[in-house]
């Protein structure tokens, strides 16, 4: 069956400081994948999809960076983290037809 | 311009009475649909996922109804409990049958309150 696992679970970081969060996937082969970023009390926001390896899409402009080294592994950074980087961060995979998966977030906290 | 649109934004119901979530989109091509229920501070979980020629599919408590001609969908909680209070998030997925380029459009979640 396929699993998603996303680490760390919490990270509190001072600003100016480096980012990296990351995502693999198993039991599945070239997934989509995304992450997300969720402020408090608001939906889910887009902030990369990436249908292959190499293939990243930016959603929105901002202080991040997205990688995918490897077919499931996928990797949110920053050079230097801004207090409005604060939020949950959620990684998730789909195919075309099937559910997404949810990894369990991440929960950054910039001081 | 693809958007996923989920009302109300916020909801409270005693323990025990049923509601209704509602979801419009304008995603196109559309592939399916799907509700995902989302506690606070842990990943959304899959509820329901209906393609094109679905129109109700049940899990539960939890029908969900779609109407691929109105783009609309809705999320039904019969009965609810103390634990369904959540974050209700709707989700479309874009594009064709085959197609690698599939993504994701959210919308931005009914914040569900049960009371007891």
């Amino acid at each position: 069956s396929q699993t998603i696992h996303q680490w760390p679970a919490t990270l509190v970081q001072p600003v100016g400081s480096p980012l990296s969060l990351e995502c693999t996937v198993e039991g599945t082969s070239n997934p989509n994948l995304y992450w997300y970023r969720q402020a408090a009390g608001r939906g889910l926001q887009l902030l990369f999809y990436s249908v292959g390896i190499g293939q990243i899409s930016s959603e929105v402009p901002q202080n991040l960076s997205a990688s995918r080294p490897q077919d499931r592994q996928f990797i949110l950074s920053s050079k230097k983290l801004l207090l409005s980087d604060s939020g949950f961060y959620l990684c998730a995979w789909s195919d075309w037809n099937t559910e997404a998966f949810f990894g369990q977030g991440t929960r950054l906290t910039v001081v | 311009k693809n958007q996923v649109e989920q009302s109300p934004q916020s909801l409270i119901i005693l323990e025990g009475k049923n509601c209704t979530l509602q979801c419009n989109y304008t995603v196109s091509p559309f592939s399916n649909l799907r509700w995902y229920k989302q506690d606070t501070g842990r990943g959304p979980v899959s509820l329901t996922i209906m393609t094109f020629s679905e129109n109700t599919k049940s899990n539960g408590r939890y029908t969900a109804t779609l109407d691929a001609d109105t783009k609309q969908s809705s999320l039904h909680i019969t009965a609810s409990q103390l634990s369904d209070s959540a974050s209700y998030i709707c989700v479309v997925s874009w594009g064709n049958r085959g197609s690698t380029l599939g993504r994701l459009y959210f919308g931005r979640g009914t914040q569900l309150t049960v009371w007891p």
